[in-house]
């Protein structure tokens, strides 16, 4: 089956770093990626769409300059939480879609807890 | 109310059936999708059903779509303690984005 892999699985970093967290769609082509955030005991929230090759499509709220997205290739997309804080600590959740696919596929998730 | 309401827990013994309920509104979803996630995991793939299709079977997973309701359910035959785990209904129009409800708790209790 499809497989998507994030990295790194949890991260603890300090107020005003930057991190980064890596997606990526093992055996097959994501054409789209999807970023979502959990909170505790609340269902995933989209923060942004991005294709493959152009920007990402933020949802409204959520600020494109503190959440970078990078869709550089078919099987790699890129979240950077810039300047974090510790109100970004949360779950973030990948997921991948191939092209006309009916389903996305989702990764382990990335716990980030900021200090 | 939101797009995609679930019910927040739910509390089985060991053995018996899970029941888990799922209403959307959109009448015209197309895809509607059941996913698990475990603890501190992302989402597991569960099933899905085409908005066209009663019933999908798939070894003890089975789903009723009432499309007229616009009511989905998944039931687990045989629940068992390794079924504990939180699991989303979303529902998907076309191309579009999927909605997911706020997930149900599945305690499984000996």
């Amino acid at each position: 089956g499809a497989v998507v892999s994030q990295h790194p699985s949890w991260v603890i970093c300090k107020s005003g770093t930057s991190v980064k967290i890596e997606c990526r769609s093992l055996d097959f082509q994501a054409t789209t990626m999807f970023w979502y955030r959990q909170f505790p005991k609340q269902s995933l929230m989209l923060m942004a769409t991005s294709n493959e090759g152009s920007k990402a499509t933020y949802e409204q709220g959520v600020e494109k300059d503190k959440f970078l997205i990078n869709h550089a290739s078919l099987t790699l997309s890129t979240l950077t939480v810039t300047s974090a804080h510790p109100e970004d600590s949360s779950f973030y959740i990948c997921s991948a879609r191939n092209r006309g696919a009916d389903t996305q596929y989702f990764g382990p998730g990335t716990r980030l807890t900021v200090l | 109310g939101e797009d995609v309401e679930q019910s927040l827990f739910l509390s089985v013994r060991e053995g018996d059936s899970s029941v888990i309920n799922c209403t959307y509104t959109d009448s015209s979803s197309t895809y509607l999708y059941w996913y698990k996630q475990e603890p501190g995991a992302g989402l597991q793939l569960l099933t899905y059903i085409f908005s066209n299709m009663d019933m999908k079977q798939d070894q003890r997973l089975t789903v009723l779509l009432n499309k007229k309701d616009k009511h989905l359910s998944l039931r687990i035959a045989d629940t068992q303690t390794g079924d504990s785990a939180i699991y989303f209904c979303a529902e998907r129009k076309g191309s579009y984005i999927p909605t997911f409800g706020r997930g149900t708790s599945l305690i499984v209790h000996p």
